[in-house]
């Protein structure tokens, strides 16, 4: 069963850094791109970042730019995404997602951020 | 990049036919035949139901379908039921590179 699991969400003050982690299993992790899509309370899913299979290509959100970065370990089996200088609107759950082709199947449940002083 | 606009909200009565709207530009959707959709229960993870503007994963309804003309992509759900009421989001692949969702659709069932 393919299974994804992000963690190291949590609480963070405006202008601090939290990473997340998304382990996986099921499948050949380094086959394949992943995301980073996020949900704001209560408001729509926005596509985050995207990585190649080898980690030699990833491209960003215009909102996330410059300010967060994402990653992986095939080694691992886990993606990661650091995220600095945070605000207060980037509160929300953040789902990683395994890129098949031009979707995204299957999701993660998510992991809660909240930037707040 | 701006996100594709979707209704609001969708309604209908158990057994009818709806049909959620997915409108973007040249750029996204009326560029790429990559647009898919996605279902989300309240409290859960979203869940693929198209991809490729038309094609259905393995194990989801063929009460569900999808189709595009222009720059506009639609989900219709035939023969509506009770659990099928949920948030549906659209998602397209972009000129950029990048991908953009719609805005969401909640869909009632009456």
């Amino acid at each position: 069963e393919v299974q994804l699991e992000e963690s190291g969400g949590g609480l963070v003050q405006p202008g601090g850094s939290l990473r997340l982690s998304c382990t996986v299993s099921g499948f050949t992790f380094r086959d394949y791109w992943m995301h980073w899509v996020r949900q704001a309370p209560g408001k729509g899913l926005v596509w985050v970042s995207r990585i190649y299979s080898d980690g030699s290509n990833t491209i960003y959100a215009d909102s996330v730019k410059g300010r967060f970065t994402i990653s992986r370990d095939n080694a691992k089996n886990t993606l990661y995404l650091q995220m600095n200088s945070l605000r207060a609107e980037d509160t929300a759950v953040y789902y990683c997602s395994r890129a098949t082709h031009y979707w995204f199947d299957p999701w993660g449940q998510g992991t809660l951020v909240t930037v707040s002083s | 990049q701006s996100a594709l606009t979707q209704p609001a909200s969708v309604s209908g009565s158990p057994g009818q036919s709806i049909t959620i709207s997915c409108t973007g530009t040249s750029s996204d959707v009326g560029g790429y035949n990559y647009v898919s959709w996605y279902q989300q229960h309240p409290g859960k993870a979203p869940k693929l139901i198209i991809y490729d503007v038309s094609n259905r994963p393995s194990g989801v309804s063929n009460r569900f379908s999808g189709s595009k003309s222009g720059n506009t992509a639609s989900l219709t759900i035939s023969g509506l039921q009770a659990e099928d009421e949920s948030d549906y989001y659209c998602s397209s692949y972009t000129s950029s590179t990048t991908w953009v969702f719609g805005g969401g659709t909640k869909l009632t069932v009456l």
